[in-house]
């Protein structure tokens, strides 16, 4: 199964700043079958993109993602309050679909 | 709008069965593939089935093959899970999700994957003795 690698760990961000967050898999995801989750605490994840880069219904345009292969990027340019949370990619270029393990963004 | 609500879930001993439900509203239930995921406690995201329209094409993860069977009632808009043999590594919240396929070759081999979008609120089954 494919593996995907998310870095880093945990963003300590402020307000207001950009995140750039990275998904790395294990071998090619089929070109862009990748997507991106908001997870708050107690709460149901919520997808943001999906195909690499396109935007859900209702995702503010500060939400952005690119990439192809094997590397993938999420970014939020600028920080805004509600949304720091734990942030997943999962990929559905093979099966079984897989998803990262996660990159929780603080508050700094 | 689009809701999914799971129901179901609780506490059970190891080797004992659980059968969850996930009521769908809001969309043409019987147009879309389905799935259940479920996270542990403090962990990640595993995906556990899915279960095509009809109900005529059904996938497993290899950790659940065997002991959880999916299915469908389009008449009644519900999505179900029948856990049996539970152990205490199924200890997890589990969602429902509708299912955003798309159908594609690629290496010699064709899929019907997608993503999930929406997501219930979740079901808590904790496997304990």
């Amino acid at each position: 199964e494919i593996v995907l690698t998310q870095s880093p760990g945990t963003l300590s961000l402020s307000p207001g700043e950009r995140a750039t967050l990275s998904c790395r898999a294990s071998q090619s995801v089929s070109g862009t079958y990748l997507a991106w989750y908001q997870q708050k605490p107690g709460q149901a994840p919520r997808l943001l993109i999906y195909g690499a880069s396109s935007r859900a219904t209702g995702i503010p345009d500060r939400f952005s993602g690119s990439g192809s292969g094997t590397d993938f990027t999420l970014t939020i340019s600028r920080m805004e309050p509600e949304d720091f949370a734990v942030y997943y990619c999962q990929q559905y270029g093979r099966s079984p679909r897989t998803f990262g393990q996660g990159t929780k963004v603080e508050i700094k | 709008q689009v809701q999914l609500v799971e129901s179901g879930g609780g506490l059970v001993k190891p080797g004992g069965s659980l059968r969850l439900s996930c009521a769908a509203s809001g969309f043409t239930f019987s147009d879309y593939y389905m799935s259940w995921i479920r996270q542990a406690p403090g962990k990640g995201l595993e995906w556990v089935s899915y279960i095509s329209s009809s109900g005529s094409t059904i996938y497993y993860a290899d950790s659940v093959k065997g002991r959880f069977t999916i299915s469908r009632d389009n008449a009644k808009n519900s999505l179900y899970l029948q856990m049996n043999s539970l152990r205490a590594e199924d200890t997890a919240v589990y969602y429902c999700a509708r299912d955003r396929v798309l159908e594609f070759c690629s290496g010699g081999s064709c899929y019907t994957l997608g993503w999930f979008d929406p997501w219930g609120q979740g079901t808590l089954v904790t496997v304990s003795s």
